[in-house]
C-alpha cells in the first residue's frame, strides 16, 4: 500500500491570496497527478508529473501550477486564489508498469476560498 | 473523447440487499477498467479488469467487464451501513495518460 500524504486536509483563504496544497508519497513512484473534484461531481485531472523536472496540464483547465523538483514531492500553488477554486483538491501516485494503472490516493485538500 | 458513464448517480437499499452499479466507457484502446470505493475523502482501490467475462471477487464484492457491449458491473451481496459510499469507474485515456472517471455512484445503505 503506498503512503500518500496531503496537508493541510482543510483550508479557508481569502481572495487574493498565494496558496501551496503539498502533497508527498514515500513510495518512489515516478509518476503522480492532481485531481479536482466538486461536490458530488467526478474527479478531473488538472496536472500529472511522469517523473523529475515533468509536469503537464491535464483534461481540466486549472489556473493552479505544479512543480517536481524532487520524486517524492508534488505541490500545487494557486497564485492568487479566488472563491471558484473552492472545490477538493485529491493527489494520487502510481507506481512502474504493469500496475501503473493503479492510481492511490492522498486524503485531500478541501479549499475554501471567501 | 474518452469518457466513462455510471448509473444509477445514486441509490438508496436497506441492510442486506443486493445491488449493482452500472459502468459504461468509450475509450480508444482500451486497457482496462478501475472500480474505487469513495468513503470520505481518498479513493480506495477495489478492482482492476483487463479481460472480458472474467469476474474479480472481494468478500461480498464481485466485478465483471464485458468488452464487447463495453460494460462494467459491480455486484455487492449482503450490503452493509459500511458499504455506503460512492463508487467510481475508471478507465485509462488512450496512449500512457491518467484515469478518466465517471460521476460515481453514490450508495446509501440504511439499517
Amino acid at each position: 500500500e503506498a503512503d500518500i500524504y496531503q496537508t493541510p486536509r482543510y483550508l479557508v483563504i481569502g481572495t487574493g491570496k498565494k496558496i501551496t496544497l503539498e502533497c508527498s508519497q514515500t513510495m518512489g513512484h515516478d509518476k503522480m497527478y492532481w485531481y479536482q473534484q466538486d461536490p458530488g461531481m467526478e474527479l478531473h485531472l488538472i496536472h500529472y508529473s511522469y517523473g523529475v523536472n515533468s509536469t503537464e496540464k491535464g483534461d481540466l483547465s486549472s489556473e493552479s501550477t505544479v512543480s517536481r523538483i524532487r520524486t517524492e514531492h508534488f505541490p500545487l500553488t494557486l497564485e492568487s486564489a479566488r472563491p471558484s477554486h473552492t472545490s477538493q483538491y485529491l493527489c494520487a501516485s502510481s507506481p512502474p508498469r504493469p500496475s501503473n494503472e493503479k492510481l492511490f490516493f492522498g486524503s485531500g485538500t478541501q479549499l475554501s476560498v471567501l | 473523447e474518452d469518457k466513462v458513464v455510471q448509473s444509477p448517480l445514486s441509490l438508496v437499499v436497506h441492510e442486506g440487499d443486493t445491488v449493482t452499479l452500472n459502468c459504461s466507457y468509450e475509450v480508444t484502446n482500451f486497457r482496462s477498467l478501475l472500480w474505487y470505493k469513495q468513503e470520505k475523502k481518498a479513493p480506495t482501490f477495489l478492482f482492476m479488469l483487463t479481460s472480458s467475462g472474467i469476474e474479480k471477487k472481494s468478500g461480498r464484492l464481485s466485478s465483471i467487464l464485458d468488452k464487447k457491449e463495453l460494460f462494467s458491473i459491480l455486484n455487492i451481496t449482503a450490503t452493509q451501513t459500511g458499504d455506503s459510499a460512492v463508487y467510481l469507474c475508471a478507465s485509462p485515456n488512450s496512449g500512457n495518460t491518467p484515469l478518466v472517471f465517471g460521476k460515481g455512484t453514490r450508495l446509501s445503505v440504511i439499517a
